[in-house]
């Protein structure tokens, strides 16, 4: 265990639908980083939170949002689902940033999400 | 940030030690080198990092050579459950975020 909590750990849905993933942070953690892993494209970075705020962004498509609420717990809302959209989700967490060389991420276990 | 490569695939008998190198012949002083490693379909794990001397630790070593172009991750006695995809990831230390980009990595095999 991480110390890095994602649900639901899968999910199925149709096209167009919207969904919601969460992650918990690790206890301490400022920072929550989502990842998007799909088949052919690898880790793709999509958002970074910093104690409720937006500190640093990837590749997020419109259709995706995320915030940070004040208990540090994260969510990444998916909407207008499409097929292209199935992946893994992984959220990871850091201490921040104040230490020097601290770049360490714990991720969580990641959530398949599936859209048929 | 400085770009990496690393080889696809590699292969290593169980009980040897794993090499694993990484190129990044554009780092530059500020920036870190950080490992990772991906065990199917899991969360990625934090392995190790250097600036610019060697670092070793419970799961591995850093070799970084001197003029920071290259590095090497060593995995002193593999075992089959280090078969894992491998990143290295060149950073730098920033108070704008600490997303790491991570590439194709090493797919490394572990074999009885």
């Amino acid at each position: 265990d991480s110390g890095v909590t994602q649900t639901p750990k899968h999910l199925i849905t149709a096209t167009g639908q919207r969904v919601t993933l969460r992650c918990s942070p690790r206890s301490g953690d400022l920072s929550v980083y989502w990842y998007q892993q799909s088949l052919d494209q690898g880790l793709q970075f999509l958002i970074q939170y910093y104690n409720g705020e937006e500190r640093a962004k990837g590749n997020i498509l419109e259709r995706f949002s995320a915030q940070q609420f004040p208990d540090l717990h994260s969510e990444l809302n998916l909407s207008s689902l499409e097929l292209g959209d199935s992946a893994l989700y992984f959220c990871a967490s850091s201490a921040e940033p104040l230490l020097r060389g601290a770049n360490v991420l714990t991720f969580g276990a990641g959530s398949r999400l599936t859209v048929l | 940030d400085a770009k990496t490569t690393q080889p696809p695939s590699m292969d290593c008998a169980e009980g040897r030690a794993a090499n694993l190198p990484c190129n990044h012949s554009t780092i530059s002083g500020n920036e870190y080198v950080y490992w990772y490693r991906q065990i199917h379909s899991q969360g990625p794990q934090y392995i190790i990092h250097g600036l610019k001397n060697n670092e070793t630790n419970e799961m591995a070593s850093l070799i970084i050579t001197e003029d920071r172009k290259s590095s090497t991750l060593i995995l002193p006695h593999a075992t089959l459950r280090d078969t894992a995809v491998y990143y290295c990831i060149v950073r730098a230390d920033s108070n704008s975020g600490y997303a790491l980009n991570f590439g194709k990595g090493t797919s490394l095999l572990v074999t009885p």
